[in-house]
């Protein structure tokens, strides 16, 4: 089926550490890949996504690039601030008539001073 | 970007009565709308997908007669808990499809966070 993994979190760094998120996916065709944040007691908003292989989405100092040989979007940034903690979830729309968004389970990330 | 209401952000209600929740999508058309619930520090499970004048089409689990999802216009999207039980308290969180504008992407609205006493 398809589906999205995540690596496991909570994820602690300190201020302008290095951030990477793991994600693989499953799917069959080829799928569009996203990355949502949603901050605490909110909802998600779009980070970036990618639609086709090699393609890479970058918003806020975050980038990820849709490597289809390894199924991965990886979501990195140089340089994590307070303000950068939150639950990232990667995610992917199927070209189905409907598109359902099929979520990863999240990881939460906690940026300390 | 585009931009997501739900109204309202939190409500708590007694068990046995039934709550409305409403998904907006403030500057674009919207013939297509999903609704999710999220449970504390868990992913979004799709509960419904919401087409514009027609019925919605339910996941596998998800009891229809309990989450009535109306469809009523291209800008809005409500949602029912019907005879609400505490079990059914959650985040609740929709989402608008925008097909326009070149792209096809979904928004989400901020969630309404629905507490049953």
């Amino acid at each position: 089926g398809n589906s999205v993994t995540q690596m496991e979190g909570p994820v602690t760094l300190s201020e302008e550490a290095f951030l990477t998120i793991n994600c693989t996916y499953t799917a069959t065709g080829y799928p569009s890949l996203f990355w949502y944040v949603q901050y605490p007691g909110e909802g998600l908003q779009l980070l970036l996504k990618a639609t086709k292989a090699d393609d890479k989405g970058s918003n806020k100092g975050f980038e990820a690039t849709y490597r289809k040989e390894t199924t991965s979007f990886h979501l990195e940034k140089g340089s994590v601030q307070v303000s950068d903690s939150a639950v990232y979830f990667c995610a992917l729309t199927l070209k189905t008539s409907y598109d359902k968004v099929i979520f990863g389970p999240g990881t939460s990330l906690s940026v300390i001073p | 970007g585009a931009v997501v209401s739900q109204h309202p952000s939190r409500v708590i209600c007694k068990s046995g009565t039934s709550v409305k929740i409403e998904c907006r999508s403030l500057d674009f058309q919207a013939t297509t709308m999903f609704w999710y619930r999220q449970f504390p520090k868990q992913s979004l499970m799709l509960m419904a997908t919401s087409n514009e004048g027609s019925k919605a089409t339910y996941e596998q689990g998800v009891e229809k007669d309990k989450f009535l999802i109306n469809h009523a216009s291209l800008t809005l999207s409500t949602l029912t808990v019907t005879s609400a039980h505490p079990e059914d308290s959650s985040f609740y969180i929709c989402s608008a499809r925008d097909y326009g504008r070149g792209t096809d992407t979904q928004y989400f609205g901020p969630g309404t966070r629905l507490t049953v006493l």
